[in-house]
């Protein structure tokens, strides 16, 4: 176990609709990264948070948006959407150079 | 832009045979370096890494990897695999600021 917590485990989606992740860091990680997993690829960085701000952003549209809360848990909600953001999101945390991975959220759009 | 290359998708060997996973990464820069394996069913988890010194690393479970920065590559060897090293397994770059980059990844299959 990393200590890096990720809720819920499996999502069914609605194209259109709007989902929120979650993620809560290992303890005294104060930087927080979502990464995607589409089937068959290796994950891609969505963005990073480091105290609350965003500290660094992937090639993803600005419908992938993200929070970093004081305790440095994290959201990353996905608006309007798309059959192809099915995929494994992943969340990792970090304080210096090694980032400790959480098991992911499945997410399937329909 | 990083880039990274992993030569083999699928790996099938016998338990005692010898490993090795190519890995070639794109970027100028100075680089750290990452593998990362995947077991069925279980999160991600960082197998060795390299930031700098001895271009050859000593990770978990009999792994080792050789930074070659002429041939940007960072190979991972392991001399006799066991069924349990079933997994897939990723190479990862990070350059410019914190992001990992992901190869593809090698889903290697230990027939016992």
């Amino acid at each position: 176990e990393t200590g890096v917590t990720q809720s819920p485990t499996h999502l069914i989606k609605t194209r259109g609709q709007q989902v929120t992740l979650r993620c809560s860091s290992q303890s005294g990680h104060n930087t927080v990264s979502w990464y995607q997993q589409a089937l068959g690829q290796g994950p891609q960085f969505i963005f990073q948070y480091y105290r609350e701000e965003e500290n660094g952003r992937g090639n993803f549209p600005p419908r992938f948006s993200g929070l970093q809360f004081p305790n440095y848990s994290s959201e990353l909600n996905v608006n309007a959407l798309e059959l192809d953001d099915s995929a494994l999101y992943l969340c990792a945390s970090s304080l210096v150079d090694e980032a400790f991975f959480g098991q992911g959220t499945r997410l399937t759009v329909v | 832009a990083q880039s990274v290359s992993q030569h083999n998708h699928h790996v099938i060997l016998s338990e005692a045979a010898s490993l090795e996973l190519g890995c070639n990464y794109s970027y100028g820069g100075t680089v750290n370096l990452f593998w990362y394996v995947q077991y069925p069913g279980q999160h991600l988890q960082l197998l060795l890494k390299y930031f700098s010194g001895d271009p050859l690393v000593k990770g978990i479970k009999g792994f080792e990897a050789e930074f070659i920065k002429s041939k940007f590559s960072f190979n991972l060897r392991k001399p006799s695999v066991q069924w349990s090293d079933t997994a897939e397994y990723f190479c990862a770059v990070r350059g410019d600021g914190n992001k990992l980059v992901f190869g593809a990844g090698t889903i290697l299959r230990v027939k016992s």
